[in-house]
Formats: structure tokens, C-alpha cells, sequence
């Protein structure tokens, strides 16, 4: 079983603190790394994807990934209340007939005021 | 604007019933695939499908089965509803490649209820 492994949370930080969320996965042949954002009652978005080692940045957004140790981290800077919602990490899995996704469970993250 | 269109945001059946959950894509995806997510236990795959008429089993695939009859539409079905598939179901699409996989796109989910 390929495994994304997500710390469960909340993870509670100050409106204009840096959030940062973790990610560990199991199938050191992964190439590809997502990280999606889900608001209460909504679907999944996209928001962030990487493939190379180092940082990608985006808005208030990094994406971190280091592949020797198989990590992948966001960093979330001057952290909004609307930033609150559960952020899922994803690796793209070989499954034999098609690469996707698999799923951490997901960090709810809790921005207050 | 890209699109995964579920057939119903909220549905209520009852147990034992035979149930449709229907999804189309307008992205010409290859993949598409079926979860369901309940508190705590995170996006579980249900099936999944990388082209027409190819189905493969996810994590749960146990009570449900799935119809990909064309490119765009991807079917889940449950053979006889019970009251522990009440669930938020979500159907998702992809391009099938290395980089790509994983860059899902989903649909508004569908809130079942069977009681």
C-alpha cells in the first residue's frame, strides 16, 4: 500500500502568522506532488503542485519538497482567516495502467483572528 | 471554464434500493474516478477508470460498481443501498500522465443519505 501520511490537526495560527503543513509519502518513485484545499461542504481545489526538489512559490504560497527524504511541506505566509479549510496533500501513484493520485487525510488548519 | 458535473448535490434513498451516481467531464480526461469522504477517514477511492469501458478497483470498491460506457461519463452505482454508505460521494477526473495524474479536478459532490 502506497501511503501519504498528513498530520490530522487543527492546526491553530494567529491571523498574519506563517501556517506551515507536512507531508510524508511512502513510494520513493513518485514524481509528481499536489497539494489541494478543501473549504467546509466543498470539493477539493487545486492550488498548488511541484516536482522538483526545492521551493515553488505562488502568492502567499510555497511548496517545499525534498524527494531523499520524501517531504513535502506548504507554507502558507501572512495567514488569513479565509485560509481556513483542510489542505490535502496528493502523490501521483503508478497504478499499472495509469498514474494518480493518491490522498493524505488531510490538516485542518484554523487561522483566527 | 473546465467542469465535473455531478447528476445530484443531495440524494435520499432507502435501504436497499438501487442507486445511480452520475458524473460528466467536459475536459477530455482519460482518468476519472470515484470517492467517497467521511469525517476522519479522509478521500477513499472507491474505482476508478482510465479509459472507456476500463474500470479498476480503489480502496472500499466493496458494495458499489462503477460503468465508464463513454469518455465523459463516469457512472457509480450502488447494487443495494445500506445505511453505512451514507457518505459525501465525490467524483474527480484527470489526464492520465506522470506529471498530470495527480492535477484532479472535482466535481460539486453529491450528499447521500440512505435510510
Amino acid at each position: 500500500q502506497k501511503e501519504v501520511e498528513q498530520n490530522s490537526g487543527p492546526l491553530s495560527v494567529p491571523e498574519g502568522a506563517i501556517a506551515s503543513l507536512n507531508c510524508t509519502y511512502s513510494d520513493r518513485g513518485s514524481q509528481s506532488f499536489f497539494w489541494y484545499r478543501q473549504y467546509s461542504g466543498k470539493s477539493p481545489e487545486l492550488i498548488m503542485s511541484i516536482y522538483s526538489n526545492g521551493d515553488k512559490e505562488d502568492g502567499r504560497f510555497t511548496a517545499q519538497l525534498n524527494k531523499a527524504s520524501q517531504y513535502v511541506s506548504l507554507l502558507i505566509r501572512d495567514s488569513q482567516p479565509s485560509d481556513s479549510a483542510t489542505y490535502l496533500c496528493a502523490v501521483n501513484i503508478w497504478t499499472g495502467g495509469s498514474y494518480i493520485p493518491t490522498f493524505g487525510r488531510g490538516t485542518s488548519l484554523i487561522v483566527h483572528p | 471554464d473546465v467542469k465535473v458535473t455531478q447528476s445530484s448535490r443531495y440524494l435520499v434513498k432507502r435501504t436497499g434500493e438501487k442507486v445511480f451516481l452520475e458524473c460528466v467531464q467536459d475536459m477530455d480526461h482519460e482518468n476519472m474516478f470515484w470517492y467517497r469522504q467521511d469525517p476522519g477517514l479522509g478521500l477513499r477511492l472507491i474505482y476508478f477508470s482510465y479509459d472507456v469501458k476500463m474500470k479498476e478497483k480503489g480502496d472500499i470498491p466493496e458494495g458499489y460498481s462503477v460503468s465508464r460506457e463513454k469518455k465523459e461519463r463516469f457512472s457509480l452505482i450502488l447494487e443495494s443501498a445500506s445505511t453505512n454508505q451514507t457518505s459525501m460521494y465525490l467524483c474527480a477526473s484527470s489526464l492520465p500522465g506522470e506529471l498530470t495524474g495527480g492535477l484532479a479536478f472535482f466535481g460539486q459532490g453529491t450528499r447521500l443519505t440512505v435510510v
